[in-house]
């Protein structure tokens, strides 16, 4: 099964509004990634968060780790419709290595 | 300039027929990785490779194979034994391991007709 599960599987904001999606995981890990992807296109890597770490900031984009509840937000802020792509997040588990686990994804819509 | 590159785009395969995705990535990665995705999907695991002449196997290696003759080499060959072959393909690299994030290609779509 997967290691991490994204909450809500879709998004439709107004532009200007802020996005928030979350995601679960199962064991322990090394590291959080979050990864954008536009339709039929690869993976974008967004912000890499380590396990010690409880909050990272990238422009418009912040991400929390709470490890105690195995779980991690990303927060857009101020969406554009330009921001309307799929959002996965990834786990690196301590047990592996580089071998990243991903979600099923959630689809935001920015709607302009 | 530096990247991953993924050919073809598009690919279709007869009932059968074994056809071979390429990716190549001038990062200086030692790992490379292989992904499916299907519509809606997340990202599964095919085969992984954390240095030249060694890989192993992924969540569903079943139906695929690799080869890692070349660091910035890492070819996947869907074989007939695959039977529901048509999907997403993502190759990916990453350098350090756990310590850093993943580069990916564009992709490959593989449909069989």
């Amino acid at each position: 099964s997967q290691q991490g599960e994204e909450d809500p599987q879709a998004l439709s904001i107004q532009e200007g509004e802020n996005a928030t999606m979350n995601c679960s995981y199962k064991t322990s890990i090394n590291n959080l990634q979050w990864y954008r992807q536009n339709s039929g296109r690869g993976l974008v890597h967004l912000i890499l968060i380590r396990s010690n770490e409880r909050e990272k900031h990238s422009g418009r984009l912040r991400v929390t780790l709470d490890t105690s509840k195995k779980s991690s937000s990303l927060l857009i802020t101020a969406s554009r419709a330009a921001d309307t792509a799929s959002y996965f997040c990834a786990t690196d588990a301590n047990t592996n290595a580089g071998k990243s686990t991903f979600g099923d994804g959630t689809t935001l819509t920015v709607k302009p | 300039d530096g990247g991953i590159t993924q050919s073809p785009k598009y690919l279709f395969r007869k009932e059968g027929q074994n056809v071979t995705l390429s990716c190549e990535q001038n990062l200086n990665h030692d790992a490379m990785y292989w992904y499916r995705q299907d519509p809606g999907q997340g990202l599964r695991l095919i085969y992984y490779s954390q240095i030249v002449n060694d890989f192993q196997k992924g969540d569903i290696a079943e139906g695929y194979s690799v080869s890692r003759e070349k660091k910035e080499s890492f070819p996947l060959t869907v074989t007939s034994a695959q039977k529901n072959p048509t999907a997403f393909y993502l190759c990916a690299s990453r350098g350090e391991g756990r310590k850093t994030e993943a580069f990916f290609g564009q992709g490959t779509r593989l449909t069989v007709v």
